[in-house]
């Protein structure tokens, strides 16, 4: 079977930094990716980590260990509008399809 | 401008009805997925197809149906055999190869009275 698990809510003040974790259970893991979404809206594409590491994207970054089957998004400068539903996704080799994981809801306070 | 086009965006449907969901995408993208949404949930799988005239189930295929006869196109049938079929359905698109990156419609909402 596939997992992931993340925490379902963080609340964080405007200007700071947050990370939200992401573990996972995947057989014939690929890479994990991480996906934004706004209330009613669809899911919009942040990063990609195929490598263990750091990937650095503007404010975002997504980190990966493969050994440890963890990963996470770190979200600096937070502003009010960040305030969304992050979802981490794996990919694995059952084909192009992502599992998603339930979300983490962010609330961005001033 | 490229992307995936989902319609309709509401959609309501008595007990018993079959309902098709329309998903077309200009990316010339190979692969097609489609994602159920409940309130407070992730996405999970409903079907994918990776080229023309296949297709795969997904972690929840059963009361659902799709057909892929164009590639540019991947409707979604929910029969009225799906117990539960209100829901926030995404329709999604990606191309071949190891980027991890799904391009997703706006989504359809359907609800049955």
């Amino acid at each position: 079977g596939q997992s992931l698990e993340q925490p379902s809510e963080v609340t964080a003040v405007e200007g700071a930094i947050v990370q939200i974790n992401c573990t996972y259970q995947t057989s014939g893991f690929y890479g994990l990716s991480w996906y934004q979404q706004h209330d009613g809206g669809a899911p919009t594409f942040l990063s990609y980590n195929a490598l263990d590491g750091l990937e650095e994207t503007g404010r975002f970054s997504s980190f990966l260990s493969r050994s440890d089957s963890y990963g996470y998004l770190l979200l600096q400068e937070l502003q009010m509008k960040d305030s969304a539903s992050y979802f981490c996704a794996a990919k694995a080799n059952s084909g192009y399809a992502l599992n998603f994981g339930k979300g983490t809801s962010l609330l961005v306070t001033p | 401008d490229g992307g995936i086009t989902q319609s309709p965006k509401y959609l309501f449907r008595k007990e018993g009805q079959n309902v098709t969901l329309s998903c077309e995408q200009n990316l010339n993208h190979d692969a097609m997925y489609w994602y159920r949404q409940d309130p407070g949930q992730g996405l999970r799988l409903i079907y994918y197809s990776q080229i023309v005239n296949d297709f795969q189930k997904g972690d929840i295929a059963e009361g659902y149906s799709v057909s892929r006869e164009k590639k540019e196109s991947f409707p979604l049938t929910v029969t009225s055999a799906q117990k539960n079929p209100t829901a926030f359905y995404l329709c999604a698109s990606t191309g071949l190869g190891n980027t991890g990156e799904l391009f997703f419609g706006e989504g359809s909402r359907l609800t049955v009275l």
